[in-house]
């Protein structure tokens, strides 16, 4: 199974920061690398889809990149709603594999 | 407007079974896998298993293989996952969810399965 290291696994920042939630992928998964927000008592909530690429509706100040095997989620000057828990997600083979979660929350 | 209904909250006796249904309204179930994804408390996400509605074809993750069999009725648009032999470990919010092509993302409000005696 491809194995999905997430870091950090807790997040402490303040409004208007720029933080960076990392996935590193054990095997090559070439771009299909999803992002999900997840809120409280929600359904998770795609946020990046195809490594960078941005989902329908998702503000400007998330973006996705990738470095080899190392895959990042961005967020440009927090605002308080970006409070949650982020997951990545290996969609490239069976079983689909997540990254353990990062709790962002104010620091 | 694409919507995935869960079932309501489950109560189960340790060594029975419960199923769970998620109903699709807004998009043919035949055109895109679904997906079921569990949560235990205050833990992470967690792959359980895929079916093709089209034709049933399944696939599961390995600790799943035994616990979860997936279903599907395209007559109704409604997916199931049957969970056998409950342990209190099954303790956990279970999601279905519609992943396709580049953004294609669509997911139940997930159900909570209790296992208690």
């Amino acid at each position: 199974d491809i194995q999905m290291t997430q870091s950090p696994s807790s997040l402490p920042a303040s409004l208007g920061d720029r933080v960076t939630i990392t996935c590193r992928a054990s095997q090559d998964i070439g771009n299909y690398l999803r992002w999900f927000q997840q809120k409280p008592g929600k359904s998770p909530r795609l946020m990046i889809y195809g490594a960078t690429n941005l989902a329908a509706g998702v503000p400007s100040r998330f973006s996705g990149s990738r470095s080899g095997s190392d895959y990042s989620l961005t967020i440009n000057s927090l605002e308080s709603e970006d409070m949650a828990i982020y997951y990545c997600l290996q969609h490239n083979e069976y079983p689909l594999t997540f990254g353990s979660g990062t709790k962002l929350e104010i620091k | 407007e694409v919507q995935l209904q869960q079932s309501g909250a489950e109560l189960g006796k340790p060594g029975t079974s419960v199923k769970l249904s998620c109903k699709v309204s807004g998009y043919n179930i035949r055109n895109t896998y679904m997906h079921w994804v569990n949560q235990r408390p205050g833990k992470g996400l967690e792959w359980i298993g895929r079916i093709d509605p089209a034709n049933g074809n399944t696939i599961y993750a390995e600790k799943f293989k035994s616990k979860a069999t997936l279903t599907a009725d395209t007559s109704s648009n409604t997916a199931y996952m049957q969970l056998s032999q409950l342990k209190s470990d099954d303790t956990a919010i279970y999601f279905c969810a519609m992943m396709g092509y580049g953004y294609f993302d669509y997911w139940g409000q997930g159900v909570m399965v209790t296992v208690s005696s």
